[in-house]
């Protein structure tokens, strides 16, 4: 079965230091992956998605960016953090159309 | 853009209560997920409907696809403390992204 890590688990930045959150996958090949943000344990949005190396979506504009440098790994990256920033991030895979999200378990950001 | 409401947002009973939270759209999904989260950790799948009309249970849970695929609900009987969590629906639409809702926060107490 498929394995997600994330790290860090918790994350304290000041407001204009860059960022880079990282997840790799394990157990699986060609996932489409995903990052979410998820605010105050409510709702996840979604920021960014890939189906395949190099290919990245954005879902909404933002101060943030991903990339997808290797087939199981993806990264969330910023050139300076925003107060807004702040959030649980979740990095998620699947396989498949009616397949479930698999998600790690979160990295806990705060921007000061 | 496919929207997911979720309610109630909030719910807090004593042990044993039953309840039902919703999720509604204007959209039809092809599928609809239920995730259960708890505090620091990443959601976790509970069920997958996909056929209008469907039921499907999963001890003292039961969950329920409408008829037009476009709303859901989930069902639980006795509850216990140990189903504290945040319950969040999911859609998955023409294409392979899914659409949250932004939950129910359900908190039983002993």
């Amino acid at each position: 079965s498929q394995t997600i890590h994330q790290w860090p688990a918790t994350l304290v930045q000041p407001v204009g230091s860059p960022l880079s959150l990282e997840c790799t996958v394990e157990g699986t090949s060609n996932p489409n992956l995903y990052w979410y943000r998820q605010a105050a344990g409510r709702g996840l949005q979604l920021l960014f998605y890939s189906v395949g190396i190099g290919q990245i979506s954005s879902e909404v504009p933002q101060n943030l960016s991903a990339s997808r440098p290797q087939d199981r790994q993806f990264i969330l990256s910023s050139k300076k953090l925003l107060l807004s920033d702040s959030g649980f991030y979740l990095c998620a895979c699947h396989q498949g159309a009616n397949s479930p999200l698999h998600f790690g378990n979160g990295t806990r950001l705060t921007v000061t | 853009t496919q929207l997911l409401e979720q309610s109630p947002q909030f719910l807090s009973i004593q042990e044993g209560e039953n309840l039902t939270v919703y999720c509604n759209s204007s959209s039809v999904f092809s599928s609809l997920q239920w995730y259960r989260q708890e505090p620091g950790e990443g959601p976790v799948l509970l069920v997958t409907v996909v056929t209008g009309g469907e039921v499907k249970k999963l001890k003292r849970l039961t969950f329920q696809f409408g008829d037009a695929r476009k709303d859901s609900s989930l069902h639980i009987t006795a509850a216990q403390p140990g189903d504290t969590g945040l319950y969040l629906c999911a859609g998955r639409g023409s294409n392979y992204k899914l659409t949250f809702g932004k939950g129910t926060l359900l908190t039983v107490n002993p």
